[in-house]
């Protein structure tokens, strides 16, 4: 297992298009959790999984964004009808641990390198 | 008032210097703290766990005041790789949600 993927690393887009970005997480590992970021900022929380179960969504997160984790193992984050603020690095991490023996620190949150999103 | 407030610098520091940030958290009920670093255009990774006693990983030092709600990293005789983003982290509950704060960024110079 090489670690957190994401995909695509750069997405160039149009305002008012909808954009779909893909994370596989570590396969033992039960939490999903998407982040956004921009310059000088911390990761900023969107929502998190465990299993296929959302858990929680950030409440300064519009509508226009949606995440799924249909079986509890990828995820993907889509952004509908793309605004020029929505320009960040979304950055996807995984946690925790999925079968039993499996120690793990549920608080260590392991990164993919992130999808850019460039809104023009 | 943020969740997680963090002083972003930046701090420039002599090699050899020791450094502290600090965090504080609004949250009273927070279970779990921890420090990412973040180097330039790469992904956050931990450095380390923050204990209630508080706890030392060679030249790195964590500290808790849960009266205060407030976290520390102190670093001693700072390296050149060193030079990061420190960014605070808090789980705001048994649910697992962890915010982070806006980061510290800390440059090291010969």
């Amino acid at each position: 297992d090489t670690g957190v993927s994401q995909n695509p690393r750069h997405k160039i887009t149009k305002r008012g298009q909808n954009v779909t970005f893909r994370c596989d997480p570590i396969s033992e590992h039960n939490r999903l959790y998407w982040y956004r970021q921009t310059l000088g900022q911390g990761p900023e929380f969107l929502t998190y999984f465990q299993n296929e179960a959302q858990l929680e969504k950030s409440r300064l997160l519009s509508d226009r964004f949606s995440a799924e984790r249909p079986k509890g193992s990828f995820s993907t984050l889509e952004i509908q009808r793309t605004e020029q603020g929505d320009s960040a690095m979304y950055l996807c991490a995984s946690s925790g641990a999925k079968r039993k023996g499996l120690a793990g620190d549920l608080g260590e949150l392991f990164f993919g390198e992130g999808s850019r999103l460039t809104v023009l | 008032r943020k969740e997680v407030e963090q002083d972003p610098g930046p701090f420039n520091v002599p090699e050899g210097a020791t450094v502290a940030f600090n965090c504080t958290y609004s949250n009273s009920a927070s279970q779990s703290f921890f420090w990412y670093r973040q180097d330039c255009r790469k992904e956050p990774k931990l450095l380390m766990s923050v204990y209630s006693s508080g706890n030392e990983d060679g030249r790195f030092t964590a500290q808790l005041n849960r009266a205060s709600q407030y976290i520390s990293l102190l670093i001693r005789d700072s390296k050149l790789s060193d030079s990061a983003t420190y960014l605070c982290v808090v789980n705001f509950s048994n649910t697992g949600k962890l915010i982070f704060g806006q980061g510290t960024t800390l440059q090291v110079k010969p």
